[in-house]
């Protein structure tokens, strides 16, 4: 199958700062990819739907400003956590579809651990 | 808003014993339903993927069914191993919701 790199795997920041995270189509372009957060014990969530040269897609709750998404190329998705907080520490992962076709299989990358301390 | 469930939350059985995963959806209007492998701490590898055109989808020990008008689901893991232990989850739509998942233990 297609593949989709995340770096870093896991980050650890002081309160205050920013983090960025990367999200790579490695063998596809991609035009859409979609950034989800999980919580311990929980499922994924749904953050945003990151758009190659447009505007990223926040869903309903999801802090524009905190949570800043780029998508410059059609392999590259970035999410920065700006000013991070205890409470932002989550594990973060991407996905992608492969052209974006709405019926083709997504792939994830190996997910991002971001500890707020 | 599709909502998305999985059944049993978790489950645990000896080796060698098939497995039965369910998941269900409230919008039957899908392209197609993805089933999913999470590893604790890892990201999510993709085990099938059926469209909604399609009943069933096999490979290898794994075969899963869909009866997209009864927003139904199910996957079959065939005489399970201990590497099989993992959390699993099935997903529908193009921005994937998510079911809550089913975390399966297979005993040595």
């Amino acid at each position: 199958g297609a593949v989709v790199s995340q770096h870093p795997s896991r980050v650890i920041c002081k309160s205050g700062t920013s983090v960025k995270i990367e999200c790579r189509s490695l063998d596809f372009q991609a035009t859409t990819m979609f950034w989800y957060r999980q919580f311990p014990k929980q499922s994924l969530m749904l953050m945003a739907t990151s758009n190659e040269g447009s505007k990223a897609t926040y869903e309903q709750g999801v802090e524009k400003d905190k949570f800043l998404i780029n998508h410059a190329s059609l392999t590259l998705s970035t999410l920065t956590v700006t000013s991070a907080h205890p409470e932002d520490s989550s594990f973060y992962i991407c996905s992608a579809r492969d052209g974006g076709r709405v019926n083709t299989e997504a792939f994830f990358g190996q997910g991002t651990r971001l500890t707020v301390v | 808003k599709q909502e998305v469930t999985q059944i049993p939350a978790a489950l645990s059985v000896p080796e060698g014993e098939n497995l039965v995963l369910n998941c269900s959806f409230t919008d039957s209007a899908i392209y197609n339903l993805q089933w999913f492998r999470q590893d604790p701490g890892k990201g999510l590898t993709s085990l099938l993927l059926i469209q909604s055109s399609q009943r069933e989808q096999t490979s290898g020990r794994l075969n899963a069914s869909l009866d997209k008008s009864s927003g139904r689901s199910t996957l079959y893991i065939a005489a399970s191993q201990p590497g099989d232990s993992a959390t699993y989850l099935c997903a529908v739509g193009y921005k994937l919701s998510f079911g809550a998942g089913t975390t399966v233990t297979v005993r040595a």
